[in-house]
Order: C-alpha cells, then sequence, then structure tokens
C-alpha cells in the first residue's frame, strides 16, 4: 500500500489569504485527488490531478479558488484561495492502489477566521 | 438524482453482539463498492472492497454483502469490541470515463460498542 505524507496538519489563516497544502507519495501514481470533508460532514471530492495535466475540477469547485498543481509522479498541492469561514474543512488527498482501495493522506484541518 | 444512504448515522451495540451496518444506493452503477473506517481527526482507512460481480467479502472480523439488485451493501463486524467504535464510511467506485474511476462517499454511521 502506498504511504502519503500531507501538510500542514493543520492552521488557523486569516480571511483573504491562501494556504497551500502539500501531499507527498512514497511511489509514483497517475492519478491524485483532493478531498473537502465539512464539520459532520462526508467527504466530497474536488478535483482529480494528473501529473502534465490540467485537474479535473468536480461540480461546486473552481481552478481560481481551488488551484491544483502536479510537477511529477509522486507529489502534488492544493492551495486554497482567498478563504472565508465557509472554506473551514478538513483537507485531504488520495491515491488508489489497484486491488487495495484508496489511500488517504491524514488530512489537513483549517480554521478560517 | 445519485444518492448514497448510510441508514444510521449513529449506532451502539454491546461488546461482543455483531454490528450490521447498512448502505444504500440509487442511480448508480458502481464497479466497486468500498468501506472505509475514519477515527475523528483522520483520514479514512480502507478496510474492504467488493466487485459487482461479488455477493460477500470476508476480512478476519469483518464480512461486506453486495446486491445489485437491491442496490445495498450490508457491512458485518462480529464479535465487536470497544476499539471497533469508529465511523464507518460506505463509498462507490463510479467510472467517470477515459479509464478513470471516482469514489464517492455516503455520510456514515457512527459505530459505538460499549463494553
Amino acid at each position: 500500500s502506498a504511504v502519503i505524507s500531507q501538510k500542514p496538519s493543520r492552521d488557523i489563516c486569516q480571511r483573504g489569504t491562501s494556504l497551500t497544502i502539500q501531499c507527498q507519495v512514497d511511489s509514483q501514481v497517475t492519478m491524485m485527488f483532493w478531498y473537502r470533508q465539512q464539520p459532520g460532514q462526508s467527504l466530497t471530492l474536488i478535483a482529480t490531478a494528473n501529473q502534465g495535466s490540467e485537474a479535473t475540477y468536480e461540480s461546486g469547485f473552481v481552478i481560481d479558488k481551488f488551484p491544483i498543481s502536479r510537477p511529477n509522479l509522486t507529489f502534488s498541492t492544493l492551495t486554497v484561495s482567498n478563504m472565508s469561514p465557509e472554506d473551514s474543512s478538513i483537507y485531504l488527498c488520495s491515491v488508489e492502489v489497484w486491488g487495495e482501495g484508496y489511500t488517504f493522506g491524514s488530512g489537513t484541518r483549517l480554521t478560517v477566521v | 438524482s445519485q444518492k448514497i444512504e448510510q441508514n444510521s448515522e449513529a449506532l451502539n451495540i454491546q461488546e461482543g453482539k455483531t454490528a450490521t451496518l447498512t448502505c444504500n444506493y440509487t442511480n448508480y452503477s458502481p464497479a466497486y463498492l468500498q468501506w472505509y473506517r475514519q477515527d475523528p481527526g483522520r483520514g479514512p482507512v480502507f478496510l474492504l472492497l467488493i466487485r459487482e460481480n461479488e455477493k460477500e467479502k470476508r476480512k478476519e472480523r469483518l464480512k461486506v454483502t453486495f446486491d445489485t439488485t437491491l442496490k445495498q451493501s450490508l457491512f458485518h463486524i462480529t464479535a465487536s469490541q470497544p476499539a471497533d467504535s469508529a465511523t464507518y464510511l460506505c463509498a462507490l467506485d463510479i467510472y467517470s470515463g477515459a479509464g478513470s474511476y471516482q469514489l464517492t462517499f455516503g455520510k456514515g454511521t457512527k459505530l459505538s460498542v460499549i463494553p
């Protein structure tokens, strides 16, 4: 199975600022997935990041708000831009391990004040 | 509209009993159905995956069934222990085109095993 290192684990940010979340995988993967988990809710897919191409965003999520980078097959970043209190959530990255489901990072707990 | 429903937000069970969690879905044709465990402040951890042509899968004290006619999966934990207390998430692996799949989650069932 894959091991994902995600950081920061938590942050408190001022509204209007941006935060970049990093995920490092210990093996090469084609796709990395970014999820949001709002308080008391389940996980919602934000976007799928492929190396060498633009990320694919789900309905309700746009690149200007959540720009994603995928410079190589083991690393990706998600930026939460121009933050508001409504962006307070846990953000998680994930990769699929064939036949073994998906492995998730430990999450980034974001609080916007 | 497409839905994944885990019909209990919370389930309390006595230690040693079998916990049964239910996942129902509508308007999806999943290739796989997966179950995850999530502890507070942590990311989900993969437990079991069952394919659309499989009826049942077991792993130690865990058993998953998958009925594509009823559009339902049951997740069982036998001889439950307090350490099994967590939120359990059902997730559907949906084909999204161009050889890609997308994982869509239910809201989860919070299981509490009482000593």
